[in-house]
């Protein structure tokens, strides 16, 4: 089973709506982060939330945590085309080793 | 953009081939991974450098070696291709200490 696992798998929403996407995970960590990735390309950094943060915002992204049910969410406000991406969550399990775990990923559509 | 570059982007080989996929970095990280992706799927890390001389095997079990003689250039290898070895490959690379990895655009490997 995986670190990390997005909830939902695939999302489909109108421009202008917000996005909400979940992530769970099965161990102690020390920061999650969030990516992004456009389909056949690498994946680009959005925002890191570390453990002892609940809050995190950056742009039109919100971001919170909760260590105690080991999840995190991703929210994305007022969504535009160019959001139209997969994004993963990713942690990393041990102090010092900065060896990430992924998620399986949410993909977004967002209809014009 | 980060500054970390792939190629090929797109190579298509028969079974038993040798293939080397490069990866390079400009931005002088001392950390470098390499991750398999198989469509719509999570990453798995298959191998990791710390730095010049140092390389050490992922997540997942992987045919493939690297090498890291200098600090911007972290090649993998796969002796003999196979089908199995379809794939998405991205390298990534991070500072020291440094937790947000910066992915380079992907190799996808095709063998028939």
């Amino acid at each position: 089973s995986q670190q990390g696992e997005e909830d939902p798998q695939a999302l489909s929403i109108q421009e202008g709506e917000n996005a909400t996407m979940n992530c769970s995970y099965k161990t102690s960590i020390n920061n999650l982060q969030w990516y992004r990735q456009n389909s056949g390309r690498g994946l680009v950094h959005l925002i890191l939330i570390r453990s002892n943060e609940r809050e995190k915002h950056s742009g039109r992204l919100r971001v919170t945590l909760d260590t105690s049910k080991k999840s995190s969410s991703l929210l994305i406000t007022a969504s535009r085309a160019a959001d139209t991406a997969s994004y993963f969550c990713a942690t990393d399990r041990n102090f010092g080793n900065e060896k990430l775990t992924f998620g399986t990923g949410t993909r977004l559509t967002i209809i014009p | 953009e980060a500054d970390i570059y792939q190629t090929p982007r797109y190579l298509v080989i028969g079974t038993g081939k040798k293939i080397t996929l490069e990866c390079s970095q400009t931005m002088g990280h001392d950390k470098m991974y390499w991750y398999q992706q198989d469509p719509g799927m999570e990453l798995h890390l298959i191998h990791y450098s710390y730095g010049v001389n140092s390389t050490e095997k992922g997540d997942l079990s992987s045919e493939s070696t690297v090498s890291r003689i200098r600090t911007e250039h972290f090649p993998l290898t796969l002796e003999s291709a196979r089908p199995s070895h379809t794939s998405q490959y991205l390298c990534a690379s991070s500072e020291v200490g440094g937790h947000t990895q910066y992915f380079g655009p992907g190799t996808r490997l095709t063998v028939l």
